[in-house]
């Protein structure tokens, strides 16, 4: 069984471009999240969906956005890029999105931008 | 407030040795689920154990035992005869109320020397 694709895994963009991830979830999983992974700032939350509708959504500004599509894989943008937006930027899968279901990290997609 | 700290930032051991990893939390849920993930290098989180909030039970998994005690809302991680495989980045997590939104921990850096 595929785990959790995401792609491109390293970027390089230069300030005020935008940028596109991938998430490819595990086959028949429904819920993909999204996380900012930063040395200062850690772990954070960035959005959550399932079935095509963002359920949840962290505090990060609008130019953070993301969808998902009937296959269920996701995409995360991020427009105007900063320098602080460089950062590991993780999807997780999961069944239903409910906490009693295990959640599947993929291997990332490292940003960097310049 | 959900919050997760773990308050060692990076722990050395030499191969053999036990290590205990600390992980306190907050929450103000009557349900959540505990975690701990792994992260190699290569990026990828790896689960490695959930716990319930009704299920004080201690776990042992082969060299992997976790300690979960309300009562001073911890859920301790330890490694018994740590291998040079075992280097990594831990971290600790809470699902709360909120479908699929980890808190994670800061994570701690633990590096096993031969």
């Amino acid at each position: 069984k595929a785990g959790v694709t995401q792609t491109p895994r390293y970027l390089i963009k230069t300030r005020g471009q935008q940028v596109t991830l991938s998430c490819s979830p595990i086959s028949g999983h429904r819920s993909v999240s999204w996380y900012q992974q930063t040395p200062g700032q850690g772990l954070q939350f960035l959005f959550e969906y399932f079935s095509e509708t963002q359920r949840n959504k962290g505090n990060f500004p609008g130019r953070f956005s993301g969808r998902q599509f009937s296959n269920s894989r996701s995409e995360m943008n991020v427009s105007t890029l900063e320098l602080g937006d460089s950062a590991l930027y993780l999807c997780a899968s999961s069944l239903v999105g409910d906490r009693t279901n295990e959640a599947f990290f993929g291997q990332g997609t490292r940003l960097t931008v310049v | 407030a959900q919050k997760v700290t773990q308050a060692q930032t990076e722990i050395s051991v030499v191969e053999k040795e036990d290590v205990t990893l600390d992980c306190v939390y907050e929450t103000r849920d009557t349900t959540y689920y505990l975690f701990w993930y792994k992260q190699p290098p290569s990026g990828e989180l790896v689960f490695l154990i959930r716990r319930n909030s009704f299920d004080e039970q201690n776990e042992i998994s082969g060299r992997y035992s976790w300690n979960f005690q309300k009562s001073t809302s911890s859920f301790n991680f330890t490694i018994t005869a740590s291998q040079v495989v075992d280097s990594a980045v831990y971290f600790c997590a809470l699902l709360g109320d909120n479908f699929n939104k980890f808190y994670f921990g800061s994570g701690t850096k633990l590096n096993v020397k031969p």
